[in-house]
């Protein structure tokens, strides 16, 4: 079936450092993939998405690579800020009729000033 | 828009009583999603509804699981006979159902429920 596989956290990283945060998934055909950011005490929110292979996601100075021969989307983002803490989840939907996302575990980001 | 809100925020019940979660979505989305997470987990998918009909339910929805979207707006979603087992944050998240707008959605902050 499909899966998400996600780095463990927390990742711990001081302001303006370089931030990656690795995701690979198991999936039949090519799914569309998400990363979803819950900010503490507040519901997730789409951070960024693609659709197909090669495709480039960014917000908020975060971007994401769809990399079908490595089965990967990687979040990076060049300089976090404190107030980039929070916990990242990467997720897809099968191109199937099923609408539903499968989510990895989350990893946690703390960033000290 | 208020985004999708979910009442209560915060459930105790003791094993064996029912309790009933209800979600609101953002008004114009056609579907509506609910999902289920505990600590250091990501969300797991229980349902989904395009308008008032239920189209898709996980096998973790075992039969004390029961949910509903009478009129294609709010949800709700009933646990009968509790097992602490259940204690986890209920998501409701909502979208709309056309191209890639149907892709985002919109998650409400969650009801914790704590089964003692």
């Amino acid at each position: 079936g499909n899966s998400v596989t996600q780095m463990e956290g927390p990742v711990t990283l001081s302001e303006e450092a370089f931030l990656t945060i690795n995701c690979t998934y198991t999936a039949t055909g090519y799914p569309s993939l998400f990363w979803y950011v819950q900010y503490p005490g507040e519901g997730l929110q789409l951070l960024l998405k693609a659709t197909k292979a090669d495709d480039k996601g960014s917000n908020k100075g975060f971007e994401a690579t769809y990399r079908k021969e490595t089965t990967s989307f990687h979040l990076e983002k060049g300089s976090v800020q404190v107030s980039d803490s929070a916990v990242y989840f990467c997720a897809l939907r099968g191109k199937d009729s099923s609408y539903k996302l499968i989510f990895g575990s989350g990893t946690r980001l703390l960033v000290r000033p | 828009d208020t985004g999708v809100s979910q009442n209560p925020r915060h459930k105790i019940t003791k094993r064996g009583q029912n309790v009933t979660f209800r979600c609101d979505p953002i008004s114009e989305h056609n579907r509506l999603y609910w999902y289920r997470q505990t600590l250091g987990q990501g969300p797991e998918f229980l349902t989904y509804f395009q308008n008032e009909a239920q189209l898709e339910k996980s096998r973790l929805l075992s039969d004390r699981f029961s949910a509903e979207r009478p009129k294609g707006s709010f949800s709700t979603l009933e646990i009968q006979r509790t097992e602490q087992g259940d204690s986890a944050m209920y998501l409701c998240a909502s979208s709309l159902d056309t191209g890639e707008e149907g892709e985002k959605l919109f998650f409400g902050s969650g009801t914790q429920l704590s089964v003692l």
